[in-house]
Order: structure tokens, then C-alpha cells, then sequence
């Protein structure tokens, strides 16, 4: 089945890194993304990975991938208040018409 | 600007009406969808098209009718409203699956 699972809720101090985890369970997924929403606002693509990458880093932002346990991480360097926001991560199941299957959403609060 | 918009941003009505949500792109993409997004955050898919074309509808009552007039317009029609559809209403599009979706800044309907 098709299913994202993701900790609700996420506090850090400004400065510290954050790390969002995510576990999935579509094996065929050739695309696993991360989304930011802002309240109020639409889904924001901040980074995807492809399947047959373990790593991938943009910036602040490192994505990790464990194929075989199916998990999917966000770590965000130096986080800063304007990072606090709800992060998606989510899996495209193989050949379904580029449908996405998010998780709940974590919520990161940055503390000054 | 280059983006996903949809009208309205808000939207109360009473029950048993029946209401549209209008979504354009000007990115240029071939498919586009329709996301509910729930009080706890929650997305899911509803459906998606194609160049015009259906190619995801995922359970959702047949109160619920998207349309396609052109590939760069899909609009959402609702009838005889009810509570539960109160929620934020998504509209997204996607060039292919490397670049994720660009989501519209949503719709919030509110069901009274």
C-alpha cells in the first residue's frame, strides 16, 4: 500500500541544524520530494532526490535516503526563524500518473 | 508572473449550495490536479488531468466535477455542498515528475 509517515512536530533554536525524518512505503517510487508550506500559503518544492541517490545537498538543505529501510531525511543547516513552516515529504509511486502520497506534515518551530 | 493561481481565496456558502474554484497555469505544463488538504493537514489527491484528459480520480463523491476546458485551465465544481467538504482546496500543475508540482496558493472553503 501507499503510505507516508512523518513526526508531527519539530522545535529547534536558531542556529542548530534540524533533521525532519520520513518513512514511505512505495518500493517503486522513482521520486521522493520534500515540500514547505507556510501558513496560509501553497506547497513550496524545496528539493527532490531520485531513487538511486543516497545524498543529495543544496545549500543549507542535505537530503539522506535509505533505500532499504525506506526512509527519507531533511536536515536543514543553520536554521534561521523563517525556516519555521510545515515540511511535506512525499513519494511518486510508479507509473499512477504522477500522483503524490504526502505525509501528515511536520511542523519545525525556530525558537530565537 | 509565471505561476498557478486560483480564485476564489475564500469562499463561505451555506450548505446544499453549490459552488466553482477556477484554476490557471502559465507555466506551460501538460497535467494538473486538484489536492484537498484537511484541518489536521492532511493532503490527499483528488484528481488529475492530462492535456484535457482524466487520468486520476480518486474516490471522490461525483458531487465533486473537475473540467478542462484548455490544458492550462482546471476548474472544480461542487454541488449540494456539506460540512465535511470544508477544507483548503489545491490546484497544482507538473512539467514531468524530475520538478514536482507548482501548487496554487489554495482555496479555503468553509461549509455553514
Amino acid at each position: 500500500g501507499e503510505d507516508v509517515e512523518q513526526s508531527l512536530f519539530l522545535s529547534v533554536r536558531e542556529g542548530d541544524s534540524s533533521v525532519i525524518n520520513c518513512t514511505y512505503t512505495d518500493s517503486s517510487s522513482t521520486y521522493l520530494y520534500w515540500y514547505k508550506q507556510e501558513p496560509g500559503a501553497g506547497l513550496q518544492l524545496l528539493t527532490y532526490i531520485f531513487s538511486n541517490m543516497d545524498m543529495k545537498q543544496d545549500q543549507r538543505l542535505t537530503v539522506l535516503l535509505n533505500k532499504k529501510d525506506k526512509h527519507l531525511s531533511l536536515r536543514i543547516a543553520d536554521t534561521q526563524t523563517g525556516d519555521s513552516a510545515i515540511y511535506f515529504c512525499a513519494e511518486s509511486p510508479y507509473n499512477q500518473g504522477g500522483k503524490l502520497i504526502f505525509g501528515q506534515g511536520t511542523e519545525l518551530s525556530v525558537k530565537p | 508572473d509565471t505561476a498557478v493561481s486560483q480564485t476564489p481565496k475564500y469562499l463561505v456558502t451555506q450548505m446544499g449550495n453549490d459552488k466553482s474554484i477556477k484554476c490557471e497555469q502559465n507555466l506551460g505544463h501538460d497535467t494538473m490536479y486538484w489536492y484537498k488538504q484537511d484541518s489536521k493537514k492532511f493532503l490527499k489527491i483528488m484528481f488529475s488531468y492530462n492535456n484535457k484528459e482524466l487520468i486520476i480520480n480518486e474516490t471522490v463523491p461525483n458531487r465533486f466535477s473537475p473540467k478542462s476546458p484548455d490544458k492550462a485551465h482546471l476548474n472544480l465544481h461542487i454541488n449540494s455542498l456539506e460540512l465535511g467538504d470544508s477544507a483548503v482546496y489545491f490546484c497544482a500543475s507538473s512539467r514531468d515528475q524530475r520538478y514536482g508540482y507548482t501548487f496554487g496558493s489554495g482555496t479555503r472553503l468553509t461549509v455553514v
